[in-house]
């Protein structure tokens, strides 16, 4: 199974960019890189997955080095509202992804 | 659709007592994932079933955990007996398919246990 680590905390204020980077060393050909946003008292909410290079939705964007061995989450002008844990999973089926501590982002006024 | 539904929401009981946790997949996945998630280990994928079939309890932490789906819309997972050790949030989970397909998470039932 691939291990990420990812930031325990990261604070910012409304309307910056917020970019939050998973370390994936040992990351297999086959495996996709999916991002989960989990607010307090719900279950975790599929962000974005990529690949490789740049993925792009209305929520998020998902740089990845060629080398693949990381990724960064950006999160583009946060608001108060974005204030949740951030999970990194690395993996090419759903029983081999598992879930980390994640990275939990405080957005402040 | 109305997403993952879990019931109980919340769930109080006394150490010994058996616990009956339901979940409601979305209509047309074939796949049912039941995780737990506590302060100490985080979120742990428990059991999953395919097509109604249990593929991996691996995660299950022992013998007093079940977990049951009966048919294509409904899941249990049963504690029995109950331990105070067990209070965590537990979420059901579904989804198209094992591979990349996105998995949609229900809200959770809290359990505790006292």
């Amino acid at each position: 199974l691939a291990k990420t680590t990812q930031p325990i905390s990261m604070d910012s204020y409304e309307g910056q960019e917020v970019n939050i980077t998973c370390s994936h060393n040992n990351i297999a050909t086959n495996d996709y890189i999916t991002w989960y946003q989990q607010f307090p008292s719900q279950g975790p909410r599929f962000i974005i997955q990529g690949y490789k290079t740049k993925v792009t939705n209305e929520v998020a964007s998902l740089f990845i080095p060629a080398d693949r061995k990381s990724s960064t989450l950006s999160l583009p002008r946060v608001s108060l509202s974005d204030t949740a844990v951030y999970y990194c999973l690395v993996g090419d089926r759903r029983d081999d992804m598992r879930f980390g501590a994640g990275t939990r982002l405080t957005v402040k006024p | 659709d109305a997403g993952v539904i879990q019931s109980p929401r919340h769930e109080v009981t006394e150490m010994g007592q058996e616990v009956t946790l339901r979940c409601k997949p979305i209509s047309g996945h074939d796949y049912l994932f039941w995780y737990r998630q506590t302060m100490m280990r985080g979120l742990e994928l428990l059991i999953y079933f395919n097509n109604n079939v249990p593929i991996d309890d691996s995660g299950m932490p022992e013998d007093r955990f079940s977990a049951k789906m009966p048919n294509a819309s409904f899941s249990t997972l049963k504690i029995q007996p109950s331990e105070p050790r067990d209070s965590a949030v537990y979420f059901c989970a579904s989804s198209l398919s094992l591979t990349t397909d996105t998995q949609y998470f229900g809200p959770g039932t809290r359990l505790t246990v006292l």
